[in-house]
């Protein structure tokens, strides 16, 4: 079987850093991805990892260890309009399989 | 490309009747998957085609979910009977390519079962 281990809510104030972690156990692996949805929204396509490292968008990084079957988002310079929720998502034999997400506060 | 197309964006239905939700992939896309999305249970994938082809289906709750794609610019997931644990956001979502990491989806279609 396969399982997504992601925190259910993340609060962070506006303009810091924050980090959300995924750790994750599959039968086999691609690689991991991230996806944000706001209330009312479609989930949407942010980054993805098939080795290990660092990789970075904009505000947005994403980190991978195969290793440890851990992965983070990693969010810079928070903005209110980041707040949204946060899906860890891993391609698993062709589908992509999501953990249950992490709901992102941010306070003013 | 307008992107993934789903309707209805709403549905009301009461317990016991048929619903029959549609998605337009983005053309060229040849990979299509339906997921469902409560507070409980997350993003579950029901089940996902390629070329037209269902794949797995090992999503689909019980018999009474089936899937059908009869083309590459359209599917349906049809609930009959609907129930009310049946209530919940459905997505259709479609990618480039098998094993491509990227989905793109649909706006979603709210479900509610009375």
């Amino acid at each position: 079987g396969q399982s997504l281990e992601q925190p259910s809510e993340v609060t962070a104030v506006e303009g810091a850093i924050v980090q959300i972690n995924c750790t994750y156990q599959t039968s086999g692996f691609y690689g991991l991805s991230w996806y944000q949805q706001h209330d009312g929204g479609a989930p949407t396509f942010l980054s993805y990892n098939a080795l290990d490292g660092l990789e970075e968008t904009g505000r947005f990084s994403s980190f991978l260890s195969r290793s440890d079957s851990y992965g983070y988002l990693l969010l810079q310079e928070l903005q209110m309009k980041d707040s949204a929720s946060y899906f860890c998502a891993v391609l698993l034999d062709d589908k992509i399989i999501f953990g249950k997400g992490t709901r992102l506060h941010i306070l003013p | 490309d307008a992107g993934v197309i789903q309707s209805p964006r709403h549905e009301v239905t009461e317990m016991g009747q048929e619903v029959t939700l549609r998605c337009k992939p983005i053309s060229g896309h040849n990979s299509l998957f339906w997921y469902r999305q409560t507070m409980m249970r997350g993003l579950e994938l029901l089940i996902y085609f390629n070329n037209n082809v269902p794949i797995d289906d090992s999503g689909m709750p019980e018999d009474r979910f089936s899937a059908k794609m009869p083309n590459a610019s359209f599917s349906t997931l049809k609930i009959q009977p609907s129930e009310p644990r049946d209530s919940a956001v459905y997505f259709c979502a479609s990618s480039p390519r098998v094993g491509n990491t990227e989905a793109f989806f649909g706006q979603g279609t709210r479900l509610t079962v009375v």
